[in-house]
């Protein structure tokens, strides 16, 4: 059975500082890994999207990097924004389309 | 930017009472999903639908759930008879093969 950890639980950090939010996952045989954001009491809005044989993606301020064989992505923000205040989801799919999540990482960020 | 539409966004049922979560899928995907999250609490799989029938289902989705893609735009979650444990919020995604998937705002189940 799959399970997703995600580290740290909540992290809050000054403005301008660059971060990574960590995931590990617990089986390899994954088909794609996705981040996602998800603001208090709102759905989740997809952030990126790496197929199990890509190692990265980058989207303006963020990279989300894979290493499927040891089981753990990261996403890394750069010059955060209190606007980037938010909880962060990894959800690892399966080929036939079910996602597991992790618990999530609040980030706060500090004007 | 083509969404997933839920309606309605909040509803309060009371326990025993039938109730149906609509959603619209992005018109040229395939496959469709329905997720829950209690409050506090992680984002849980509930089914996978493609091809005109349930393709996964989580030991959650018990014979008290069902779903159903009456038309060509439309997927529903009925769930039958509500209990207190099943107040969450509801989430529809879909996806075309091979993409990541695209979540709706949820519907905020609330049972009393």
């Amino acid at each position: 059975k799959q399970e997703v950890t995600q580290i740290p639980a909540a992290l809050s950090v000054p403005e301008g500082e660059n971060l990574v939010l960590n995931c590990s996952f617990t089986d390899s045989a994954i088909y794609n890994l996705q981040w996602f954001r998800q603001d208090p009491g709102k759905g989740l809005t997809s952030l990126l999207l790496i197929q199990s044989s890509q190692r990265e993606q980058t989207s303006g301020r963020l990279n989300a990097s894979l290493d499927k064989s040891s089981g753990r992505s990261t996403l890394y923000i750069a010059a955060s924004q209190p606007g980037d205040s938010a909880t962060y989801l990894c959800a690892v799919n399966t080929n036939a389309g079910k996602s597991t999540f992790g618990d999530g990482t609040t980030l706060t960020v500090k004007p | 930017e083509p969404e997933v539409t839920q309606t309605p966004s909040h509803q309060v049922t009371q326990m025993g009472q039938e109730v149906i979560l609509r959603c619209v899928p992005i018109s040229n995907h395939l496959y469709f999903y329905w997720y829950r999250q209690i409050l506090g609490q992680k984002v849980e799989f509930l089914v996978s639908f493609y091809n005109n029938e349930i393709s996964e289902k989580s030991e959650i989705f018990d014979d008290q759930f069902s779903v159903e893609r009456p038309d060509g735009s439309n997927f529903t979650l009925k769930i039958r008879s509500t209990k207190l444990e099943d107040s969450a919020m509801y989430f529809c995604a879909s996806r075309s093969a091979g993409l990541g998937y695209t979540f709706g705002s949820g519907t905020r189940l609330t049972v009393v």
